[in-house]
């Protein structure tokens, strides 16, 4: 079981909005940034998200992030079918010295 | 554009040591932080460690007593070994950039990963 926990699995319509989140603790998103990644089947995963809420060169502003105390929030609007992946948030754990992963969340767009 | 990719063998017998290596191309290992992560079939993704532009290590607790990390500089490689191998350790391995970081400020601590390289699937069995 990871120690940032995340929904294993969200859906929702082309078009529209999904969010996923991401809980943890006061040792690693409550004092450390938040990063969130997408695997697409079959490949490595891919940054989307870095410091909590910016994205690096080349990700569309239909993906965000937030932070708020020990939970972390995923956005992503206009759903497309290629958004179809498991999403990771990741942090750094001050208490255990290491860097951690959610357990990951299947986006299924329906 | 920074480009990552390992190599080594796919296949490794119970009790021996795995040994992966990533090759940095477009970018120099004497920047940055260089990481090692891994994803068993199926399942999530797993910190394995990291070495940093200066040749520190850091390492999963749970995997600590069993890792190494090291570092060719003339190559622009970076290696992981992995001993005492089980079925267990069964995943694809990658090897990423890693924007380790520290804020004073704050004390908060980056440690992103981007980019990353493709992967290569080793296979714990006799």
């Amino acid at each position: 079981q990871s120690v940032l926990t995340q929904p294993p699995s969200v859906s929702a319509a082309p078009g529209q909005k999904v969010t996923i989140s991401c809980s943890g603790s006061s040792s690693n998103i409550g004092n450390n940034y938040v990063y969130w990644y997408r695997q697409l089947p079959g490949t490595a995963p891919k940054l989307l998200i870095y410091d909590n809420n910016k994205r690096p060169p080349g990700i569309p502003d239909r993906f965000s992030g937030s932070k708020s105390g020990t939970s972390a929030t995923l956005g992503i609007t206009g759903l497309q079918t290629g958004d179809e992946a498991d999403y990771y948030c990741g942090s750094w754990d001050t208490s255990l010295s290491a860097a951690l992963f959610g357990g990951g969340t299947k986006l299924t767009v329906l | 554009q920074v480009q990552l990719q390992e190599s080594g063998p796919g296949l490794v017998k119970p009790s021996e040591t795995l040994s992966l290596t990533c090759t940095v191309s477009s970018g120099s290992i004497s920047s940055y932080y260089w990481t090692w992560i891994r994803q068993p079939p199926g399942k999530g993704l797993e910190w394995i460690g990291y070495i940093t532009h200066s040749g520190s290590t850091n390492y999963n607790p749970s995997l600590k007593s069993r890792i190494t990390i090291s570092r060719d500089t003339s190559k622009n490689q970076f290696s992981l070994k992995l001993n005492s191998v089980t079925a267990a350790d069964t995943a694809v391995y990658y090897c990423a950039r890693d924007y380790g970081d520290y804020d004073s400020l704050t004390g908060s601590r980056s440690h992103w990963f981007d980019p990353w390289g493709q992967g290569t699937l080793v296979t714990v069995s006799s």
